[in-house]
């Protein structure tokens, strides 16, 4: 059983703060790993697919680092705002496999 | 271009009942999942479709739980009959299925089914 664990499980931090959070995976026969952002009553959004080791993607305020050979991944919000509230969630998919394996997820909840 | 769409967003029954959901993926997308997210855990996939092809049901419970997806484009998930712990986040996502593991999945808002 593959097991992706995301860290913390909730966050709390002030608007203009910055942040970041943990999504660990097995570290062998890595495929990619994707982030999601999930707002309350929304669609899951896609944020990033990384693939490489010391792969960055950066997506405005949001940027995402890669480390395969030890297995995570951060994800890190420059000046949050309260619209960065949701949850964030990271998901591995192994080689050879064709399956997302998702974490539990990271709820932010940015105070203004 | 419009999203995944899912209908009911939010359905509430007694036990025993039987219940559907509906998908409609983004129009071209091959690739078709339905994910189940219980609270406090991520979702966890039941079933991918390629096509109209079921490709992957390892996760689907077969004694309550059943998928159809007719000519390859919208999807039904049924559960007959609901048992209390089916009471989830039934989630239903697209992709083109031709990007290999860069394949992105597209979701939709998902079902928020409470059996009471």
């Amino acid at each position: 059983i593959l097991n992706v664990e995301q860290s913390p499980q909730s966050l709390h931090v002030q608007e203009g703060d910055s942040t970041n959070f943990t999504c660990s995976f097995p570290s062998s026969n890595f495929y990619a790993l994707h982030w999601y952002r999930w707002e309350t009553a929304k669609s899951p959004e896609a944020l990033f697919v990384m693939t490489l080791n010391g792969d960055e993607k950066k997506k405005g305020r949001i940027s995402a680092t890669l480390n395969t050979k030890e297995g995570y991944s951060y994800l890190y919000i420059k000046g949050s705002q309260p619209e960065d509230s949701a949850t964030y969630l990271c998901a591995f998919l192994q080689g050879g496999s064709e399956k997302l394996v998702f974490g539990k997820g990271t709820k932010l909840t940015v105070n203004p | 271009e419009a999203g995944v769409v899912q209908s009911p967003r939010y359905k509430i029954i007694e036990k025993k009942q039987p219940v559907a959901f509906w998908c409609n993926p983004i129009s071209g997308h091959n690739t078709l999942y339905w994910y189940l997210q219980n609270l406090g855990q991520g979702p966890e996939l039941l079933i991918r479709y390629e096509n109209e092809e079921a490709v992957d049901d390892s996760q689907l419970p077969k004694d309550r739980f059943s998928a159809e997806r007719l000519k390859g484009v919208d999807s039904t998930l049924k559960i007959q009959p609901a048992e209390l712990g089916d009471s989830a986040v039934y989630l239903c996502a697209s992709s083109t299925g031709t990007s290999g593991r860069t394949d992105t999945q597209y979701f939709g808002p998902g079902t928020r089914l409470t059996v009471l």
